[in-house]
């Protein structure tokens, strides 16, 4: 079974600050993880996918994510927080067929200004 | 790029009443989804069509949920005999490819 767990419900960090919101799995055989993000009001929008390959993953907007395999852990990071990056940060995992797809309980992202 | 596109937005219906929903992928999108979210969750699969086929099919879904895609183009969801608990914000999603999805804005169902 796939699944994927996001520790915090709340992160909360200055403007111009690095941000990290964790997210942790839990798979069986290769991950394919996903990162989302939900403004308010509007739907959820892509920021990335590990799916093979390089660790640090690169998306839009600035984000990347590290896949550590060895603590089942796809970290979604951002060097330097903007107002605008507040939002739901949701983290994914599918099934090999990518007929599935599972998603965290979500992260509420708020940077201060 | 219209986007995917999911009507009505709200619905507000009596418990017991049917109801359904429209969702309209984007139109090269071979692969549709429908998910269900609650506040405080993330969305949660129902169902996934891969054309006109339905191929999963959450085993947590009650069978007063039905879906189609009858093209594969546009796809229904439809909630049978709807109960206080079937409120919810209704999610479809299309893609290309196994990996990136495109999500619609969804449909807030409140049952009374």
């Amino acid at each position: 079974a796939q699944s994927v767990a996001q520790p915090e419900d709340q992160v909360n960090v200055a403007e111009g600050n690095p941000l990290t919101v964790k997210c942790t799995y839990s798979v069986s055989g290769n991950p394919y993880l996903f990162w989302y993000v939900q403004y308010p009001n509007r739907g959820l929008q892509f920021l990335l996918k590990y799916i093979t390959g390089d660790n640090l993953v690169k998306g839009s907007y600035g984000f990347e994510a590290e896949f550590n395999k060895s603590q089942t852990s796809f970290h979604l990071k951002k060097p330097s927080a903007l107002v605008s990056d507040s939002a739901l940060y949701f983290c994914a995992v599918r099934d090999w067929t990518g007929n599935q797809f599972y998603f965290g309980t979500g992260t509420s992202l708020t940077v201060i200004p | 790029d219209t986007g995917v596109s999911q009507n009505p937005r709200h619905k507000i219906t009596k418990r017991g009443q049917n109801v359904t929903f429209r969702c309209d992928p984007i139109s090269e999108h071979n692969r549709l989804y429908w998910y269900r979210q609650t506040l405080g969750q993330g969305p949660e699969f129902l169902t996934y069509f891969q054309n006109e086929a339905q191929l999963e099919k959450s085993r947590l879904l009650s069978d007063r949920f039905s879906a189609e895609r009858p093209k594969g183009s546009f796809s229904t969801l439809e909630i049978q005999r709807t109960e206080q608990g079937d409120s919810a914000m209704y999610l479809c999603a299309s893609s290309l490819t196994r990996n990136e999805q495109f999500f619609g804005p969804g449909t807030r169902l409140t049952v009374l």
